[in-house]
């Protein structure tokens, strides 16, 4: 069965205190990958896609690096308005759009 | 990326009804989906609206609990029938411009329900 699973579930970080979040997935046939960011109150916000192991993005003090087995979201020196959750998504092989989303890491930066 | 609206953005509403949810998109898009986001659970696909197509209902989702129409490139609605008090959840529209297997999708702000 296809999993995602993203670690820790919450995290609680000084203002630039840099840490990583992490997306392990067992899927059957990998498509791309997906980090969303979302708000309370509001729909998940797209920052990035990676398709194959060893691709890296970065935007602003968020870096997302891709393995054959895991994902990791790297956050340099945070700030509070980078607190939310962060969701990792698996895009499967089929041939359509079937996207499986983990629970996410509910990121708090405190000033 | 696109420019996503759902209504209403929350509803309170008796058990034994049904609500429409609403997704309008400000431009042309190939693919639309319905999700639903239940505290402490991770998105769920409900079912991909096509236009022109009957929708594809996920595991678990049948079209007489969800019905769904896509009547054209830019709208689509949900209805959640016959409402329990375990529809209660956030729903979800999202889109993606092609039909391409690994574009991205981008999501509305949300439909948070509650079933009493």
């Amino acid at each position: 069965e296809d999993q995602v699973t993203q670690s820790p579930e919450a995290l609680r970080l000084q203002e630039g205190e840099s840490s990583s979040l992490n997306c392990s997935y067992t899927v059957s046939g990998l498509r791309g990958l997906f980090w969303y960011r979302q708000d309370p109150g509001k729909g998940p916000e797209f920052l990035f896609t990676l398709y194959s192991a060893g691709e890296e993005k970065e935007k602003e003090r968020l870096k997302a690096t891709l393995t054959k087995k895991e994902s990791f979201l790297h956050i340099t020196a945070p700030k509070p308005e980078d607190s939310a959750t962060y969701l990792c998504a698996v895009l499967l092989s089929g041939g359509y759009q079937k996207v499986t989303f983990g629970i996410g890491t509910k990121l708090q930066v405190i000033p | 990326s696109a420019v996503i609206s759902q209504k209403p953005s929350r509803d309170i509403c008796q058990r034994g009804t049904s609500l429409t949810i609403q997704c309008q998109v400000d431009s042309q898009v190939t693919m639309m989906f319905w999700y639903r986001q239940q505290p402490g659970q991770s998105l769920t696909l409900i079912a991909t609206a096509n236009q022109g197509s009957e929708a594809t209902y996920e595991s678990g989702f049948v079209i007489d609990k969800f019905p769904i129409s896509r009547p054209n490139l830019t709208f689509s609605t949900l209805t959640v029938s016959n409402m329990s008090p375990e529809d209660s959840s956030i729903y979800l529209c999202s889109v993606s411009r092609t039909a391409t297997s690994t574009d991205t999708q981008y999501f509305g702000p949300g439909t948070r329900l509650t079933v009493l």
